[in-house]
């Protein structure tokens, strides 16, 4: 099945600094690959996702590039902001008809935005 | 967005008891719903995928018969924690699919067990 290792478990920036977190995958079989944002105690909210036939995606300062032939994928953070402050989680999931759609997430970061 | 809802929000129940966790999309019909439990500071762990109308596939390590899940309708799925012990605290959240394999995934909030 699939293992997703997420690095760095922790990471502090100052504020205003980019943010970088590395995720690799081990099932060549995935295809879709979400980032969610946990704030304490609540529901894990999508950020962003990118898709196997894309090597990038931006959103205002979040992007997401993936690298199929390495197996690997990161996200970027550029201008944090303190309220960017939560535990970050990349997740991959096969592609249709293999797992049931099921996600398979990392071990998360905490990342802390330093004002 | 679609809304998935879990009930109840937080329970707290003794040592032997029987916990029943709902989980229901608002407003778009599952055929797919899964369940995560997490535990302080760590990630969300699959336990079990539950699909309307069959028997849920549970994860390797997950007991099915503690950890029993039904799917009777397009939007409900619950899991029910049966004889819960201490070491079996900790946030259980569900999320779903749109019905049709759409790739999005949508969380409920949450449900945090204590067993005390």
């Amino acid at each position: 099945g699939e293992n997703v290792e997420q690095h760095p478990s922790t990471l502090s920036v100052q504020e205003g600094d980019s943010a970088v977190i590395k995720c690799t995958y081990s099932d060549s079989a995935s295809n879709y690959f979400p980032w969610y944002k946990q704030e304490l105690g609540k529901r894990p909210q999508l950020i962003i996702d990118i898709r196997s036939n894309v090597g990038e995606k931006k959103d205002q300062r979040i992007a997401v590039t993936l690298n199929k032939t390495a197996k690997h994928f990161s996200l970027h953070i550029t201008e944090t902001q303190p309220e960017d402050s939560a535990v970050y989680f990349c997740a991959a999931r096969p592609r249709a008809g293999t797992g049931g759609f099921k996600t398979i997430f990392g071990a998360g970061t905490r990342l802390f935005v330093k004002a | 967005g679609a809304v998935v809802s879990q009930h109840p929000s937080r329970v707290i129940c003794k040592s032997g008891t029987s916990v029943k966790i709902e989980c229901r999309s608002l407003d778009f019909q599952a055929t797919t719903m899964f369940w995560y439990r997490q535990f302080p500071k760590q990630s969300l762990m699959l336990m079990a995928t539950s699909n309307e109308g069959s028997k849920a596939t549970y994860e390797q390590g997950v007991e099915k018969d503690k950890f029993l899940i039904n799917h009777a309708s397009l939007t409900l799925s619950t899991l029910t924690v049966t004889s819960a012990h201490p070491e079996d605290s900790s946030f259980y959240i569900c999320s779903a699919n749109l019905a049709g394999g759409q790739e999005t995934q949508y969380f409920g909030p949450g449900t945090r067990l204590l067993v005390l």
